[in-house]
C-alpha cells in the first residue's frame, strides 16, 4: 500500500511564526503535490513538484514555498504565518508512469494561526 | 483553463433511495475524471475514475462529453456511504498529474 504520512496531524502557531509542513512517500513517487482543503472551497492547489528540486505554482501559491530536496519528502513552508492560512493541508503523490495518474493522500494538518 | 463544478453542498438522501451527485466540467480538450470520498476521520481517497468505467461499492459515473458532466450514482444508498465526495479533472499531457478539484459534496445518508 501507498503511504503518505504528514508529520503533524494538527498544530497551532502564532501569527508571524515560519511554519513547516512535512510530508513524505514511500512508493517512489514522481510527483508531489500540496492542497489546503477548505470548507466550501473544496481542494485548491497550492504547490507541486515532479521531480527533485523542481516545483511548480499551484493555484493560491502566494504566502507559501516548497522545498524538494529528496524524492521522498515535500516541505510546504509559510514563511510568516497569517491567520487566513489557518486551513488544513493535504500532502499527495503520484507515479508518472500508468494513466491517468491516481493521486494519493496523506491524512492531513489542521493549521490554526492565532 | 479547467474548472469543475458541483453545484450541491450538502445532499441528504434516505437509506435506500437513489443518489447522485452532480459533477460539471469546463476543458477543451479531452478530460480524464476521478470522483474522491473522504470518509469520517479517513483520507481523501480514490472512488472511480472514467476511463476505468468500473462500478466501485454500487457506484458508478458516466462521463457526457456533450453535457460536460461526470454525475456519480447510486441506486440505492447505504448509511456508510455518508462522506465528502469530490469530483476532479486531470487535464492531461504535460500536466504530471495536476487534478482540479470541484468544491466538493457532503452526502449524508439518513437510516
Amino acid at each position: 500500500d501507498v503511504k503518505v504520512t504528514q508529520s503533524s496531524r494538527y498544530l497551532v502557531k502564532r501569527t508571524g511564526e515560519k511554519v513547516f509542513l512535512e510530508c513524505v512517500q514511500d512508493m517512489d513517487h514522481e510527483n508531489m503535490f500540496w492542497y489546503r482543503q477548505d470548507p466550501g472551497l473544496g481542494l485548491r492547489l497550492i504547490y507541486f513538484s515532479y521531480d527533485v528540486k523542481m516545483k511548480e505554482k499551484g493555484d493560491i501559491p502566494e504566502g507559501y514555498s516548497v522545498s524538494r530536496e529528496k524524492k521522498e519528502r515535500f516541505s510546504l513552508i509559510l514563511e510568516s504565518a497569517s491567520t487566513n492560512q489557518t486551513s488544513m493541508y493535504l500532502c499527495a503523490s503520484s507515479s508518472s508512469l500508468g494513466q491517468p495518474p491516481i493521486q494519493y493522500f496523506g491524512a492531513g494538518t489542521r493549521l490554526s494561526v492565532l | 483553463a479547467q474548472r469543475v463544478t458541483q453545484p450541491e453542498k450538502l445532499l441528504s438522501v434516505f437509506k435506500g433511495a437513489p443518489v447522485e451527485l452532480k459533477c460539471n466540467y469546463s476543458y477543451s480538450g479531452s478530460p480524464e475524471l476521478f470522483w474522491y470520498v473522504q470518509y469520517s476521520r479517513q483520507r481523501l481517497q480514490l472512488l472511480l475514475r472514467h476511463i476505468s468505467r468500473e462500478s466501485i461499492k454500487g457506484f458508478t459515473a458516466d462521463l457526457n462529453k456533450g453535457e460536460t458532466s461526470f454525475h456519480l450514482k447510486k441506486p440505492f444508498a447505504q448509511e456508510e456511504d455518508s462522506a465528502m465526495y469530490y469530483c476532479a479533472l486531470n487535464a492531461g499531457g504535460t500536466s504530471y498529474g495536476k487534478l482540479t478539484f470541484g468544491q466538493g459534496t457532503i452526502l449524508t445518508v439518513h437510516p
